[in-house]
Parts: C-alpha cells; sequence; structure tokens
C-alpha cells in the first residue's frame, strides 16, 4: 500500500494551463479507471474534484479536468485562478479493495 | 444539505484507546459505504478504513489493521473508529466522508484531532 507519487509542488499564472501526475502500479491506478483527485485548502474539509478518471461532480468548475493513462493519471487545471491554491490529491481504489493516496501537491499561483 | 460532524478526539497517552464518532444528516446515511481518513501534522491525507452500507464488508490500511476497528449504527446515522494501542505515527486530523464506491469521496467532514503522546 505505497503512496500514490504526485509532483512535490507545482505553479503556474493567473488564466494559465497546469498538470498534476498521479503514478501508481498495476495494482492501483493501473487496474481500474476509478481515480479521483481532491482539493484541499488548510483547515477546510478536501473536495472532491474528480472521481472515475474523468468525471466531475455537480458544482465542479469545468476547468479542471481528468485523464489517464497506463499508470499514470493527470489533473489539469485551466485558466488558474488566484483561489485555485491550494493541495491537490489523487486516490485509487486498488485490487484489495482498499484505497491509497497520493503524496499531495501543493499548487501555487504566482 | 449533507453534513458529517466528526467527535471524540483529544489527547491519549501511546498504548492507549480513543472512539471516534461521525454523526450524518442531510443524506440517507443507508446509502453510501463510509470512510476514514486522516492526515498528521505537515503531511498528505491517508485513507484509513471504510465500511459497507449494512457493515458486512469492512477494509483497512495496513498499518491500522488489528488496532482499529471501523462500524456504523444506521439508526443513529452514526459511524464510529475504534483505536486501540495508538502510537505516536497515529496523530493526525481523522475526518469522515461518504464514500460514493466508486464515485469517489465525496462529502467530508472538518475533522477531529488526536493527538498521541506522554
Amino acid at each position: 500500500q505505497s503512496a500514490l507519487t504526485q509532483p512535490a509542488s507545482v505553479s503556474g499564472s493567473p488564466g494559465q494551463s497546469i498538470t498534476i501526475s498521479c503514478t501508481g502500479t498495476s495494482s492501483d491506478v493501473g487496474s481500474y479507471n476509478l481515480v479521483s483527485w481532491y482539493q484541499h485548502h488548510p483547515g477546510k474539509a478536501p473536495k472532491l474534484l474528480i472521481y472515475a478518471v474523468t468525471n466531475r461532480p455537480s458544482g465542479v468548475s469545468d476547468r479542471f479536468s481528468g485523464s489517464k493513462s497506463g499508470n499514470t493519471a493527470s489533473l489539469t487545471i485551466s485558466g488558474l485562478q488566484a483561489e485555485d491554491e491550494a493541495h491537490y490529491y489523487c486516490s485509487s481504489y486498488t485490487t484489495s479493495r482498499t484505497q491509497v493516496f497520493g503524496g499531495g501537491t501543493k499548487l501555487t499561483v504566482l | 444539505e449533507v453534513q458529517l460532524v466528526e467527535s471524540g478526539g483529544g489527547l491519549v497517552q501511546p498504548g492507549g484507546s480513543l472512539t471516534l464518532s461521525c454523526a450524518g444528516s442531510g443524506f440517507t446515511f443507508t446509502r453510501d459505504w463510509m470512510s476514514w481518513v486522516r492526515q498528521a501534522p505537515g503531511k498528505g491525507l491517508e485513507w484509513v478504513a471504510n465500511i459497507k452500507q449494512d457493515g458486512s464488508e469492512k477494509y483497512y490500511v495496513d498499518s491500522v489493521k488489528g488496532r482499529f476497528t471501523i462500524s456504523r449504527d444506521n439508526a443513529k446515522n452514526s459511524l464510529y473508529l475504534q483505536m486501540n494501542s495508538l502510537r505516536g505515527e497515529d496523530t493526525a486530523v481523522y475526518y469522515c466522508a461518504t464514500d460514493g464506491v466508486p464515485a469517489g469521496l465525496n462529502n467530508w467532514g472538518q475533522g477531529t484531532l488526536v493527538t498521541v503522546s506522554s
């Protein structure tokens, strides 16, 4: 149950697009299309942005999109805004019926 | 509006026990799996355990197997996490969340802090 691998930090200017990668194994990311992405502002509850690789819950901006290729999933945020500055986590269901998060990525909006 | 409210956190000595509770409202509690997720100070999120709607299936991260027990009381719309043999590395904010398997953890509480220290 090793954590999924994410870059520790990414940055971008307002209006730009950024992509956060999430690399797992054939026992998690590569096995199912069950990757989720969460946004977490310090001191607040995490928020689900993407589920099942590409799906957005109702109310989530279409500036957030997800994709997957093999053992690596990605979250793209387009049209960066100041309020997007937060930590982002990927998560995947595993072949052991558990779930595993990535280490998290801190997004800085310059 | 979906609400999840955790309680029961606090300071406990190493080797001690604590039970966390999570009260749900604003949704049909029996609809969803439920999960516990924690965040240690300065660290990322870690999934801890989840439980099926009727309690018949439970899964745990390896680091808590044999020490933590997840349970639920659907009549009380409540989720629990019994934590025994607590260690310093269990110090964290513990969140409960609705688990829309396979649709992700779609609603979260505000968390409750557990500190394991002598």
